[in-house]
C-alpha cells in the first residue's frame, strides 16, 4: 500500500472548518483514499473514503486532487468532540487482506 | 450493542505469563483483523481471517503469538511468555463479506500492560 504524509498536529477553533491535508504521491489506480480517526482510548472510527471524485457524508467531505496525489479531509463545523488523531490511508480494493496501513496521523485539537 | 466487542478492556500481567484476548466481530462480518498499537503510534496489522481461515500474518506476529477463529465467529489472540515489549493496545476489527470497499469497524481494544 502507498505511503501517506500528514502533518503531525493541527489546531482549529471550535465552529470553524478543519482542513486536514494528506499527500499520497505514489497512489496507484486501484487504491482508494480512506480516512479514519481515533479519539483517545478508543478504537479507530471510519470517516469517509473516495477514489477520485469528491465525497461528502454526514461527518465530513473529502476532496481529492485531479492527479490523486493528495487529498483534504474537511470537517465543516468542528466541535470539541472532533479532537482526535486523524489517519489518511490508501488501501487497495483488489483481492487479499486489504489491511489498513496506518501512519502516525495528524493530531487535531479543537480549541474552544 | 452490535459493534465489535473486545474482552477484557484492560489486562495487567507479569512477565512470562500467558494471556488471551477475545474479539466478537459484528454479526455476519466474515473478515476479522487484529492490530497492535503502541503509545504514540498508529495501529499495526498483525493478522487477518476470512471466516475461520487465517490468511495473512505480519512479521510482527512472533511464534509467541497465536490467533484463532474457530467456526468463523469470535476470535482469540494468545500471547505466550509475555515480555515487556508486548505492552500495547490490541485492536480487533471486522468487515462485511463481499464488499471490497466496505469500511472496517474497530473494537475498543484490549490494553495489555506487562510488568
Amino acid at each position: 500500500d502507498a505511503k501517506t504524509t500528514q502533518p503531525t498536529s493541527m489546531d482549529c477553533a471550535e465552529g470553524r472548518a478543519a482542513n486536514l491535508p494528506c499527500n499520497h504521491s505514489t497512489i496507484s489506480g486501484n487504491e482508494y483514499v480512506y480516512w479514519y480517526r481515533q479519539i483517545h482510548s478508543q478504537g479507530p472510527q471510519y470517516i469517509i473514503h473516495g477514489l477520485k471524485n469528491n465525497e461528502t457524508n454526514e461527518m465530513a467531505s473529502l476532496i481529492i486532487t485531479e492527479d490523486r496525489k493528495s487529498s483534504t479531509l474537511i470537517l465543516p463545523h468542528a466541535t470539541l468532540r472532533d479532537t482526535a488523531v486523524y489517519y489518511c490511508i490508501v488501501r487497495t480494493i483488489i483481492q487479499g487482506a486489504q489491511k489498513l496501513v496506518f501512519g502516525q496521523g495528524t493530531r487535531l485539537t479543537i480549541n474552544p | 450493542d452490535t459493534g465489535v466487542s473486545q474482552d477484557p478492556r484492560h489486562k495487567i500481567t507479569k512477565r512470562g505469563q500467558n494471556v488471551t484476548f477475545r474479539c466478537d466481530p459484528i454479526s455476519e462480518h466474515n473478515r476479522l483483523y487484529w492490530y497492535r498499537q503502541t503509545l504514540g503510534q498508529g495501529p499495526e496489522f498483525l493478522t487477518y481471517f476470512q471466516n475461520e481461515a487465517q490468511l495473512e500474518k505480519s512479521r510482527l506476529l512472533s511464534d509467541r503469538f497465536s490467533a484463532e477463529r474457530p467456526k468463523g465467529s469470535f476470535s482469540t489472540l494468545e500471547i505466550q511468555r509475555t515480555e515487556q515489549g508486548d505492552s500495547a493496545m490490541y485492536l480487533c476489527a471486522s468487515r462485511h463479506r463481499g464488499d471490497l470497499y466496505s469500511e472496517a469497524f474497530f473494537g475498543q481494544g484490549t490494553r495489555l500492560t506487562v510488568v
